[in-house]
């Protein structure tokens, strides 16, 4: 079966370091990648997606930036954090025939002091 | 108008009751839907799909979407404690376009 992996759970960074998070997906091939981001009363907004190595699509411009090294790897990264990056970040995937259909991963709370 | 509109509440019912959460939306392409749960702190977990007008039912979770009046409806069955969590809608026109999520739904159910 397939597993969804993104870690740390938890991140406190101050402002102007930089960011990188890390999602890894098991038991599947080809997914179909995305970053999420949810704030607190704002539901989650899409900020990339990417369908393939090194294939990244945003949806939001940015303080961040995504990277697709490998196929089942996705990482978000941020050269200088600002306050405003605080919030809960979820990667997920979809694949096959029900590309449409999104699994989350655990997700990573990052506040930025 | 916002593309998917969901009521935040918070919803609070007694363990056993019937609970209804709804969306509305504004987009006719949508025309997959899920509803995720999501407890504090943790990832969305999908629930139900659904792809044609009508209802879904999968033990005590029924999935109901009426693509003519673009409202779709949640309904719990002898709700539970565990119950208690976010309930958030989605919807997506097409593989490949974005996942379009309503803000979510605060359930606390009592025992």
């Amino acid at each position: 079966s397939q597993t969804i992996h993104q870690w740390p759970a938890t991140l406190v960074q101050p402002v102007g370091s930089p960011l990188s998070l890390e999602c890894t997906v098991e038991g599947t091939s080809n997914p179909n990648l995305y970053w999420y981001r949810q704030a607190a009363g704002r539901g989650l907004q899409l900020l990339f997606y990417s369908v393939g190595i090194g294939q990244i699509s945003s949806e939001v411009p940015q303080n961040l930036s995504a990277s697709r090294p490998q196929d089942r790897q996705f990482i978000l990264s941020s050269k200088k954090l600002l306050l405003s990056d605080s919030g809960f970040y979820l990667c997920a995937w979809s694949v096959g025939v029900a590309k449409n259909i999104q699994y989350f991963g655990a997700g990573t709370r990052l506040s930025v002091l | 108008q916002k593309e998917v509109e969901q009521d935040p509440g918070p919803l609070s019912v007694p363990e056993g009751a019937i609970v209804s959460l709804n969306c509305t939306y504004s987009n006719s392409a949508f025309q997959y839907f899920m509803w995720y749960r999501q407890y504090s702190r943790k990832g969305p977990e999908l629930l139900m799909y659904t792809y044609s007008s009508g209802n879904k039912e999968d033990g005590r979770f029924t999935a109901q979407v009426d693509k003519s009046s673009k409202y779709i409806s949640l309904f719990i069955r002898d709700s539970q404690p565990s119950d208690s969590a976010t309930y958030l809608c989605a919807m997506i026109a097409q593989a490949g376009t974005a996942l379009i999520f309503g803000k979510g739904t605060t359930l606390s159910v009592s025992s």
